[in-house]
């Protein structure tokens, strides 16, 4: 059961435009959502986060827009540049009594051309 | 700088092998997470703890089980090494609560087995 879904597989991009990445959820009782960027041998690292309470979040080139009745957020990259080229995981958190699990999604390899 | 250290970053065990894979962090974090990377599966979550000697399932725990004796090490075993637990095995860390500095996990650099 995929509770978090990231449907493209793979984006690509023209340097300078804007890259949109989107990610859909089934449960409502995620408390937050983040995004991730990771390259090949490496950990993933974090990029922005989003509570629930929230619709909107804004850090430099990166937005997270959070739409609950849709269950879909999406992470918008302005301007792209061609160190953004990597896969993005979106994340989405969930308390459990004293526990907090962290669910990712497939992930979207994003590539941008020069 | 907050760190989270995998013990190795490639491994090549047998097939029936048991295997520990090794998490170190540095930030006092309760929550501590192992997920195994596959191509088109993306990050599938194995087992979490929240506390010293306590742990949950995550979405696929078989074939896996876990250790946190001390808050700062999480480590995952495999009993029996089979071929289809050839993955990019990853380790994170989480604080508790919701405040800025803890809606965040941290990973490590992974770790690359391979059974053969």
């Amino acid at each position: 059961d995929q509770q978090v879904k990231q449907n493209s597989p793979s984006l690509s991009v023209q340097e300078g435009r804007i890259s949109i990445l989107n990610c859909d959820y089934t449960n409502s009782m995620f408390d937050y959502f983040l995004w991730y960027k990771k390259y090949p041998a490496e950990g993933p690292t974090f990029l922005i986060s989003i509570s629930s309470i929230k619709d909107k979040n804004e850090d430099g080139r990166f937005t997270v827009f959070l739409n609950k009745s849709a269950k879909h957020l999406s992470l918008h990259i302005v301007p792209s540049q061609p160190g953004d080229s990597a896969v993005y995981f979106c994340a989405a958190s969930l308390r459990i009594q004293g526990a907090q699990k962290l669910v990712f999604g497939q992930g979207t390899r994003l590539t941008i051309n020069p | 700088d907050v760190k989270v250290t995998q013990s190795s970053r490639y491994l090549v065990k047998r097939t029936g092998e048991k295997v520990f894979l090794e998490c170190v962090q540095d930030m006092d974090h309760e929550n501590m997470f192992w997920y195994r990377q596959d191509p088109g599966l993306g990050l599938r979550l194995i087992y979490f703890s929240y506390d010293v000697k306590m742990k949950e399932k995550g979405d696929i725990p078989e074939g896996y089980s876990v250790s946190r004796e001390k808050k700062e090490r999480f480590s995952l075993i495999l009993e029996s090494a089979s071929t289809n637990q050839t993955s990019m095995y990853l380790c994170a860390s989480r604080g508790a609560g919701t405040g800025v500095g803890n809606t965040e996990a941290f990973f490590g650099q992974g770790t690359r087995l391979t059974v053969v």
